[in-house]
């Protein structure tokens, strides 16, 4: 596996409070996504990042901010969860956008549960 | 709007049997097309991209301009290649990083 890593792996939480959830990686690569995957739905984008404070909106970034202030951490924070927020969110990678650099890694998700 | 279709929630053969996991997506311009795949209790990871032309575990995937259809075919489906399998164009937004996936078919190969 590419060196991803989803932190928590599992979290439940209550409406209305702040979550932030992280995803590190050790390739050195520019670009990282953040998807929820839900059923129905396949994996939507919801923000992605090609560098360091840089970031842009996917299809489904309301309710949702990011941020990326060193090349291996991109943070997903949800400043207030609703329970339509609960879905299994993961983290990918890319080292670019043509070619075999075009190919997104992924990290191993994280369940969140929103009560 | 961009989209993608992959119209099978869920497609059962038996082992030996050909398999075809349809994808079909409406996009402007010459997308970047990807399958990834998920095994059970393992991470999403690409399975093929039309561009590279190549076979990976005896799955190939024609792109069909005038269709605009990217289907995935394996002649003798194994048990192994039991999985989620998503269809993937790039190119939301006008970026070719930014893929918009199906909603994915559960492909279960009975022995």
């Amino acid at each position: 596996d590419a060196g991803i890593t989803q932190s928590p792996r599992h979290k439940v939480t209550e409406t209305g409070t702040p979550v932030t959830l992280r995803c590190h990686q050790t390739e050195n690569h520019r670009y990282m996504y953040w998807y929820r995957q839900d059923p129905g739905h396949g994996l939507r984008l919801i923000h992605y990042s090609y560098g360091v404070k840089d970031t842009d909106k996917g299809e489904v970034s309301d309710g949702y901010s990011v941020s990326r202030s060193k090349t291996e951490d991109f943070l997903l924070t949800l400043e207030s969860a609703t329970s339509s927020q609960t879905s299994v969110y993961f983290c990918a990678i890319s080292e670019g956008t043509q070619g075999a650099k075009n190919i997104q890694y992924f990290g191993a998700g994280t369940r969140l549960s929103v009560l | 709007a961009q989209r993608v279709t992959q119209p099978e929630k869920l497609l059962s053969v038996f082992k030996g049997a050909p398999v075809e996991l349809k994808c079909n997506y409406s996009y402007s311009g010459s997308p970047e097309l990807f399958w990834y795949v998920q095994y059970s209790r393992q991470r999403l990871q690409l399975l093929l991209r039309h561009i590279s032309r190549e076979s990976i575990k005896g799955f190939t995937a024609d792109l069909n301009k005038g269709e605009t259809s990217f289907h995935l075919k394996k002649p003798f489906a194994q048990e192994e290649d039991s999985a989620m399998y998503y269809c993937a164009p790039g190119g939301y937004g006008g970026a070719t990083n930014k893929l918009i996936f199906g909603t994915g078919t559960l492909l279960a190969v009975q022995p």
